[in-house]
């Protein structure tokens, strides 16, 4: 049971153009997002995180949307860089009691490509 | 930010035997790590998170005794394959948790990932 997908197994966007990752998942106990790029035979590189009392976070080209009635989270990379492609990979997760990010369950990841 | 240090990037051992995979915090204090495993052109499916000096928590359907995980330090986590199968060769990675001195937010570092090839 996948409990967060990635529909798009990849994507193709212009360079200096938007790119748009999405992510659906299906329990709403999850209260914790975060974003991750990957490189072949690598380990994840963390991008950027909501919390799901918030709607948006922005860092510098990356912008995180989170729709909770839609149970629904995309991310935004304005303007597109040929050095963003990699897989992408967003995660959900349960803050415990003490705040703590407990673990992450991943979808199946976007392959991005930017064309120069 | 932070650095998460898996060792060795890659293995080859043959069947039967039992390899062993390190992943430590160079510059901090982990006191929760997990363990990762990921397939070709797959998700990664979390395996056990391990805490210091306590049992690893395990997922369904993971082997404990077949994926042994020890937190004996707070900057060290093991994971060992034990008799390996041709089957256990995947990408496998691992991260720990980073909390500032005086933050109350967290973040997952994870480490750069250890190919297992079982032949």
């Amino acid at each position: 049971d996948q409990q967060v997908k990635q529909n798009s197994p990849s994507l193709s966007v212009q360079e200096g153009r938007i790119s748009i990752l999405n992510c659906d998942y299906t329990n709403s106990m999850f209260d914790y997002f975060l974003w991750y790029k990957k490189y072949p035979a690598e380990g994840p590189t963390f991008l950027i995180s909501i919390s799901s009392i918030k709607d948006k976070n922005e860092d510098g080209r990356f912008t995180v949307f989170l729709n909770k009635s839609a149970k629904h989270l995309s991310l935004h990379i304005v303007p597109s860089q040929p050095g963003d492609s990699a897989v992408y990979f967003c995660a959900a997760s349960f803050m415990n009691y003490g705040g703590a990010t407990n673990k992450l369950i991943f979808g199946t990841g976007t392959l991005l490509a930017v064309q120069p | 930010g932070a650095v998460v240090s898996q060792h060795p990037s890659w293995v080859i051992c043959k069947s039967g035997t039992s390899v062993k995979i390190e992943c430590r915090s160079l510059d901090f204090q982990a006191t929760t790590m997990f363990w990762y495993r990921q397939f070709p052109k797959q998700s990664l499916m979390l395996m056990a998170t391990s805490n210091e000096g306590s049992k690893a928590t395990y997922e369904q359907g993971v082997e404990k005794d077949k994926f042994l995980i020890n937190h004996a330090s707070l900057t060290l986590s093991t994971l060992t394959v034990t008799s390996a199968h041709p089957e256990d060769s995947s990408f496998y990675i691992c991260s720990a948790r980073y909390l500032p001195t005086g933050s109350s937010a967290d973040t997952i570092y994870f480490g750069e990932g250890s190919w297992l090839t079982v032949v």
